[in-house]
């Protein structure tokens, strides 16, 4: 079993809709968790991070967190065609941070 | 806030030569830094994570002597490629922690082309 799993996609959603990205994690200690964006051929960018169970807002981005389930979703509302890139979870557990590896979301005009 | 740098940005090298990357973060002291290799259309791969003074831990399979780390400083780490051979070219990115919650704020990456 991986550490971090994501469905590698690709995710495809019209312009407009809502994007639901979803993560698993295997390790039950793990404290904080991150979603990163990475566009093609550049760096991963940290665009949330959750600590604790419940639902996290900022701007169209929103992270879910479900500690019991091993769960982290990122929402990303009203999708626009500069959010597709592939997106990056992260879950840390002191100082190790362990990677999925990207579920790939177009959104199409 | 939280930016870090990289430099260069890519670099193209003779196969056998040795070739450094810096990582800077700007305007923050990093606790730890990390370096992660990425193929084409692949995801990340930890190489390894360096603190400040002290050696660098490297992930299972990362060549420690062909790959030098040095953490110089709470804003500088470098990665160095020893005798590079064109199976080494790869995109490189640095990241470096700060903070309670240690997110990790990645460089810009550099494009290593060994020829």
């Amino acid at each position: 079993q991986k550490e971090v799993e994501q469905n590698s996609g690709p995710l495809s959603v019209p312009e407009g809709a809502i994007a639901s990205l979803n993560c698993t994690y295997s390790d039950r200690g793990s404290q904080s968790f991150f979603w990163y964006r990475q566009y093609s051929g550049k760096s991963p960018e940290l665009i949330m991070s959750i600590y604790s169970n419940g639902d996290k807002e900022d701007g169209r981005f929103t992270a879910q967190l479900n500690k019991a389930s091993q769960y982290v979703s990122l929402l990303i509302r009203d999708s626009q065609p500069s959010d597709s890139a592939t997106y990056l979870c992260a879950v840390r557990r002191n100082n190790d941070m362990r990677f999925g590896a990207g579920t790939r979301l177009t959104v199409k005009p | 806030g939280a930016v870090v740098s990289q430099h260069p940005s890519w670099v193209i090298c003779k196969s056998g030569t040795s070739v450094k990357i810096e990582c800077r973060s700007l305007d923050f002291q990093a606790t730890t830094m990390f370096w992660y290799r990425q193929f084409p259309k692949q995801s990340l791969m930890l190489m390894a994570t360096s603190n400040e003074g002290s050696k660098a831990t490297y992930e299972q399979g990362v060549e420690k002597d062909k790959f030098l780390i040095n953490h110089a400083s709470l804003t500088l780490s470098t990665l160095t490629v020893t005798s590079a051979h064109p199976e080494d070219s790869s995109f490189y990115i640095c990241s470096a922690t700060t903070g309670t919650y240690y997110e990790q704020y990645f460089g810009p990456g550099t494009r290593l082309t060994v020829t």
